[in-house]
């Protein structure tokens, strides 16, 4: 059955260090990745995409990789601030047009001041 | 403006009600959704819409019917409400690639 896992519930950094979180799938192929933050009682909001054919996507702080050989994406937040505390999914959607984006099961983040 | 908005925000009800969440978008977007996030967090999808067209369904009880008047609404009526059903409830809209989702409608099912 299809999986996507993001490998901690919950991880700790302190302020200024980088922040690298991961997502692995099996029984997918997915067009593009995606990630969302989510603050408490909030919806998720849109960070990133990368497509299958793209390595590497930035955006200010935020660096996603995507290796479809090893079926994962690694998040990063550089320079890691108290306000980049939230719970951080990743999202896949599969080829084919289809729209069906299947999320993980999101990791908690706390940024240590 | 919101782009996607739904309402109510909470809902509190007795077992064996039924009830309706509303969502409307003003992105303009063919794909509209609904999905169910857990106590524990887990974000799972229910339906999806494209312009007013089911296109996805997840195996979610018939209990749970969707309605598209337009391309830009989305309620969820539930029927005879169980505990289980007690949960936050997202619509959000989007084409390929990105989703926009609105604030959650909170259901307490007591």
């Amino acid at each position: 059955s299809q999986k996507i896992e993001q490998n901690s519930e919950a991880l700790n950094i302190q302020e200024g260090k980088t922040a690298t979180l991961t997502c692995n799938y099996t029984n997918y192929s997915p067009a593009y990745l995606q990630w969302y933050r989510q603050d408490p009682g909030r919806g998720p909001v849109f960070l990133l995409l990368i497509r299958e054919n793209e390595k590497e996507k930035r955006k200010e702080r935020l660096k996603v990789t995507f290796d479809t050989t090893l079926k994962q994406s690694l998040f990063h937040i550089t320079a890691s601030q108290p306000a980049d505390s939230a719970t951080y999914l990743c999202a896949l959607e599969r080829s084919g047009g289809y729209q069906k984006v299947t999320f993980g099961t999101g990791t908690k983040l706390q940024v240590i001041p | 403006d919101t782009a996607v908005s739904q309402t109510p925000k909470y809902l509190v009800t007795q077992m064996g009600n039924d009830k309706s969440i509303k969502c409307e978008q003003n992105l303009g977007h063919d794909t509209m959704y609904w999905y169910k996030q857990d106590s524990k967090k887990f974000l799972k999808i229910m339906f999806s819409y494209n312009n007013k067209e089911l296109i996805i369904n997840e195996t979610v009880p018939n209990r749970f019917s969707p309605k598209s008047p337009d391309k830009a609404h989305l309620n969820l009526h539930i029927n005879s409400l169980e505990l289980g059903d007690s949960a936050v409830y997202f619509c959000a809209a989007g084409n390929t690639g990105e989703l926009f989702f609105g604030e959650g409608s909170r259901l307490t099912v007591l």
